[in-house]
């Protein structure tokens, strides 16, 4: 598949604060990327589709204005946690699709915010 | 009712065990599925696809039944290695392709 790398790998904020994660699609060009977040013991839930050159396609219910996604080339996607609070606290990660390899995911972020 | 359902565990077993996990998806259009392993606090791995036809991959068979809309992973000979969650997954079909996570089950093999 392909290779993702995802950076920070943990960050710990004060609440009011903002938080940039990054994902790059090392070995591939990836014109879509995927933005998840998994709180403890559930799921990963699809946040968003960052699309390299356009706006984000947010999921019901996340915060376009709160979670801001650019995808301004083929190799690097940003999530920004604007205003974080206590309940932004959870796990995000990024993955990339490639044709053939199916999907591959970022290490993933762990956010705290205090 | 959740797009994906699993079993919510946790299964503890011990050593050499046979465990299987099952698995449903509500969509009925839905085209591909997966099972996806997650150790804690790390991103998930893909563990295998799954195909109406069965396939395995050493110790680990997987099944799909597209009519009872139903996927199950087969672990036999469990390794205290194979504890770890394991995500059932769908993708949708359609434009928007997306996947669909399962909550997890989460395995515990004991020495």
């Amino acid at each position: 598949g392909a290779v993702v790398s995802q950076h920070p790998s943990r960050v710990i904020c004060k609440s009011g604060t903002s938080v940039k994660i990054e994902c790059r699609s090392l070995d591939f060009q990836a014109t879509t990327m995927f933005w998840y977040r998994q709180f403890p013991k559930q799921s990963l839930m699809l946040m968003a589709t960052s699309n390299e050159g356009s706006k984000a396609t947010y999921e019901q219910g996340v915060e376009k204005d709160k979670f801001l996604i650019n995808h301004a080339s083929l190799t690097l996607s940003t999530l920004t946690v604007t205003s974080a609070h206590p309940e932004d606290s959870s796990f995000y990660i990024c993955s990339v699709s490639r044709a053939n390899y199916g999907y591959t995911f970022g290490s993933g972020t762990r956010l705290t915010v205090v | 009712r959740k797009e994906v359902e699993q079993d919510p565990g946790p299964f503890n077993v011990p050593e050499g065990a046979t465990v299987a996990f099952n698995c449903t998806y509500s969509n009925s259009a839905s085209q591909s599925f997966f099972w996806y392993r997650q150790d804690c606090r790390k991103e998930p791995k893909l563990l295998m696809s799954v195909y109406s036809s069965g396939n395995e991959d050493g110790r680990f068979t997987a099944q799909l039944n597209r009519a009872s809309q139903y996927i199950s992973l087969l672990i036999r000979d469990s390794k205290l290695s194979d504890s770890a969650t394991y995500l059932c997954v769908v993708l949708s079909s359609g434009s928007a392709r997306q996947l669909t996570f399962g909550s997890g089950t989460q395995l515990t093999v004991l020495p």
